[in-house]
């Protein structure tokens, strides 16, 4: 398996401008998770999906946010409009709960720009 | 409450042993994870444990007490690519992390 695939893996944008970014799990994974990761912050969970259905967005800062997964193997995390600090690096992970353990696999990370 | 206490930074010698500490309160308590993330690099897994113990893989081993709510990640025979931040998460019932700030361990020859 090629991993969690992600992209793009960096953006530069201008302030007020949309950002999408993209993420492919780990084929049979039936758990899909969005963070963010800044130095001050750290690793935030923003959002995470079960088979396909969001379960917890609490984490997705403000409305600017959004997030869908149309399909098993497909998810976007959209910004709109973006802001200078949502400059950071956003990671996308999957896993399978099969073992009682939700060993995480995240992909490289798209690191995000915002001027 | 849910909580994750690691130390920030950490300095260890080529060769030596490393032990980087984790003390964690989480309700509904289902097991503790250790992750290793090279500078620029996505978190790697590294160890599971749920029940109390060691568990020893290759040079790294992994410790925890559910009863102290502590665990451990023992590094042995540090190389420099083992230059890293390690990140601890306990899992709760829900099968969730919360993540620990990370410890940057800094290797010096």
């Amino acid at each position: 398996d090629a991993g969690v695939i992600q992209s793009p893996r960096h953006e530069v944008t201008e302030m007020g401008q949309e950002v999408t970014l993209r993420c492919k799990p780990i084929s049979g994974h039936d758990y899909l998770f969005w963070y963010r990761q800044t130095m001050m912050r750290g690793l935030e969970l923003l959002i995470y999906f079960n088979n396909n259905v969001p379960i917890d967005d609490s984490g997705m800062p403000e409305d600017r946010f959004s997030a869908k997964m149309p399909n098993a193997s497909f998810s976007t995390l959209k910004i709109q409009p973006s802001e200078p600090r949502d400059s950071a690096v956003y990671f996308c992970a999957s896993s399978l709960v099969d073992t009682g353990a939700n060993v995480l696999t995240f992909g490289a990370g798209s690191r995000l720009t915002v001027l | 409450g849910q909580n994750i206490d690691q130390p920030t930074e950490m300095t260890a010698t080529e060769g030596a042993i490393v032990q980087i500490n984790c003390t964690y309160q989480t309700s509904g308590f289902n097991g503790l994870f250790w992750y290793q993330q090279h500078a620029g690099e996505a978190p790697t897994f590294l160890s599971y444990n749920v029940l109390d113990g060691l568990e020893e893989k290759g040079r790294f081993s992994s410790f925890l007490s559910r009863s102290k709510g502590y665990s451990y990640l023992l590094l042995k025979e540090l190389q420099m690519k083992d230059s890293a931040s390690y990140l601890c998460a306990s899992m709760d019932s829900n099968y969730q992390l919360i993540w620990g700030a990370g410890t940057k361990l800094i290797i010096k020859p």
